[in-house]
């Protein structure tokens, strides 16, 4: 299969560790990259790369790779951390991207 | 720091053509890979396809046969064309750069979006 799979929907309590994941074949060949979309906003590059963070994006954010499935990390949640979450990553062949279905975070 | 400004109609009828311009400050689309993605209301995002530096495109498959993508060098910017729309196609657009090195890959500028809305 050339999809990525996300959890619908995660939550966690303020200040908790949370972490969304993402499942595809040709994730055993690629780096994920990780979005935050807030209602209303473009998407916005987290992480990338084996674990990797633009200039901006704070350190609680941190990513991992394992097999078919990447993970976003985020240590000790914030309340502007709520937010849908998306992975991307190329398809089997390299040829196309693909993006899961996106992951909605809720900060208790 | 690279800008991308998306513009275009915001309704557009069912079987006509969807028209959409980016342009970039900031940066070269005679560098990198230049991107289109879309969102329906309240769904996930789906890549469209790109433009490259050189001028190579490379559409989803599941688009190709209604989609194109094309440069303007001297005006730094980049355009979609999606014929035959149907309500389906309603959905905000983004334009983004896309960065490729090796196994790695990602949309990292992107432009604030362009609701398009199919409908007579």
């Amino acid at each position: 299969s050339s999809d990525l799979t996300q959890d619908p929907a995660v939550s966690v309590a303020l200040g908790q560790t949370v972490r969304i994941t993402c499942q595809g074949d040709s994730l055993r060949s690629y780096y994920a990259t990780w979005y935050q979309q807030k209602p209303g906003r473009a998407p916005l590059l987290v992480i990338y790369d084996k674990n990797n963070r633009p200039s901006g994006i704070p350190d609680r954010f941190s990513g991992s790779n394992s097999g078919n499935t990447a993970s976003l990390t985020i240590t000790g949640a914030q309340a502007e951390d709520e937010a849908d979450y998306y992975c991307n990553c190329r398809d089997n062949n390299g040829n196309h991207w693909l993006f899961g279905g996106g992951t909605k975070l809720t900060v208790l | 720091q690279v800008q991308l400004q998306e513009s275009g109609p915001g309704l557009v009828k069912p079987s006509e053509t969807l028209s959409l311009s980016c342009i970039v400050s900031g940066g070269s689309i005679s560098s990198d890979y230049w991107s289109w993605i879309r969102q329906p209301p309240g769904n996930g995002l789906e890549w469209i396809g790109y433009i490259s530096y050189s001028g190579r495109t490379n559409y989803h498959p599941s688009l190709k046969s209604r989609v194109t993508i094309s440069a303007d060098t001297s005006k730094n910017q980049f355009s979609l064309k999606l014929n035959s729309v149907t309500a389906a196609d309603t959905a905000v657009y983004y334009c983004a750069r896309l960065t490729i090195v090796g196994a790695t890959s990602g949309f990292d500028y992107w432009g604030q979006g362009t609701l398009v809305t199919v409908s007579s």
